[in-house]
């Protein structure tokens, strides 16, 4: 098993522009969670999916920010646009059910110059 | 929704000790209580969970153990190594609430 995907694993781009996080959870899995991790805030749950479907989106900042999983297979995190305080590390982790352990990706580290 | 307290945020400990981490629950309906180690600039795995039948589960040096009635459970390592050193987690539910900044256990030899 190839565990969670993400990528790019880093990004480094100018305040203003489009940034998109993209995320493959493990097959099988039906629960997909996008988290920020940064010195000040810790790991922060943005949104979470389950059987595709966006079920708890309220730790996602502002407008700025929009997650999508077109299918089971895929997710995608967009910043637009970007602020340098969007600058962390974005993780994916997936899990079978909602109460089950959650599998994390490698991250993607974020920096907004 | 889910309210979990953890404590403390910070532990030094010497190699060979024990280190012990608490997290306070509020959801008298919760019962899966994980925790995660992130080592730094590594992703967090799970190490440890226990569901709400038991009361106690071991793992070589680790263990975690349950107290429902008072709404706490515990992360215990014995004999800490350096490579015990780490951030570790014991998140709530998986709805609305974070992870948070977790308890940072440095480990000396």
């Amino acid at each position: 098993d190839a565990g969670v995907i993400q990528s790019p694993r880093h990004e480094v781009t100018e305040m203003g522009q489009e940034v998109t996080l993209r995320c493959k959870p493990i097959s099988g899995h039906n629960s997909l969670f996008w988290y920020r991790q940064t010195m000040m805030r810790g790991l922060e749950l943005l949104i979470y999916f389950n059987n595709n479907v966006p079920i708890d989106d309220s730790g996602m900042p502002e407008d700025r920010f929009s997650a999508k999983m077109p299918n089971a297979s895929f997710s995608t995190l967009k910043i637009q646009p970007s602020e340098p305080r969007d600058s962390a590390v974005y993780f994916c982790a997936s899990s079978f059910e909602g109460d089950q352990p959650q599998h994390f990706g490698d991250g993607t580290r974020l920096s907004i110059l | 929704g889910e309210n979990v307290e953890q404590h403390p945020s910070t532990l030094s400990v010497q190699e060979g000790d024990s280190a012990v981490i608490k997290c306070t629950y509020s959801d008298s309906a919760s019962n899966y209580f994980p925790w995660y180690k992130q080592e730094l600039g590594k992703r967090p795995q799970l190490i440890i969970d226990i569901r709400s039948n038991v009361g106690e589960k071991k793992d070589q040096r680790i263990a975690v153990t349950l107290n429902k009635t008072a709404k706490h459970f515990s992360l215990h390592i014995t004999e800490t190594q350096p490579e015990d050193s780490a951030v570790y987690f014991c998140p709530p539910r998986y709805s609305t609430l974070t992870f948070g900044k977790g308890t940072m256990l440095l480990v000396s030899p």
